[in-house]
């Protein structure tokens, strides 16, 4: 079945820690791919987005992500953690003939010890 | 203060009782989402609009049912016929339907149907 994959279900990490989450997903064609965070608490917020042009996109609070069509994956990396980056991750996916429907990971929870 | 405003925050329910999520927006956005978040499961997509008197069957669309009357609301129904009703709903917005838009989340409403 067609699916956004995040293996990483819940990782624990210390601050100042690297952090690679990973994202997979199975669809063909052009595809738009996101990162969502959602802190304790909060809504669910964008933290960056690839929809063409450099593989390798910048987000918010230190985040990135790099896409590789090859692969078809979009893994999310933070080189440095801090505790506040405790949240739930998600992947998204949507594709370009498809209009802007959605498709989510199951999400991976990060908690980060100070 | 522009955003997506879901009321209420908690709503318990009566088994065979339909009952109502309301979701309100203030960005002019034209298309509206609606998603069920279950633990492990991550998003999933129930009914979406892209315009106004107009609106499409998500992945999980059984049991539920939308209107789209006016541009800023995007109300839900939980009916009697979804049997697994009890879950946290997330309604979102974006400015079009375009793939590249990203989707704005509300702070959800959590529905328990006892």
């Amino acid at each position: 079945a067609q699916s956004v994959s995040q293996h990483n279900h819940h990782v624990i990490l210390s601050e100042a820690a690297s952090l690679e989450l990973g994202c997979n997903y199975s669809y063909g064609g052009t595809v738009n791919l996101f990162w969502y965070v959602q802190y304790p608490g909060q809504h669910l917020q964008l933290l960056l987005k690839y929809f063409s042009g450099d593989p390798l996109v910048k987000g918010i609070k230190g985040f990135e992500a790099e896409f590789i069509k090859s692969k078809f994956s979009f893994n999310l990396r933070k080189p440095s953690v801090q505790w506040s980056d405790t949240a739930e991750y998600f992947c998204a996916v949507n594709r370009d003939l498809f209009g802007n429907q959605f498709y989510f990971g199951t999400g991976t929870s990060l908690t980060v010890i100070p | 203060d522009g955003g997506i405003t879901q009321s209420p925050k908690y709503l318990f329910r009566k088994e065979g009782q339909n009952v109502t999520l309301s979701c309100e927006q203030n960005l002019n956005h034209d298309a509206m989402y609606w998603y069920r978040q279950d633990p492990g499961q991550g998003l999933r997509l129930i009914y979406y609009s892209q315009i106004v008197n107009d609106f499409q069957k998500g992945d999980i669309a059984e049991g539920y049912s939308v209107s789209r009357e006016k541009k800023e609301s995007f109300p839900l129904t939980v009916t009697s016929a979804q049997k697994n009703p009890t879950a946290f709903y997330l309604c979102a917005s974006s400015m079009d339907h375009r793939s590249y838009n990203e989707q704005f989340f509300g702070p959800g409403t959590r529905l328990t149907v006892l």
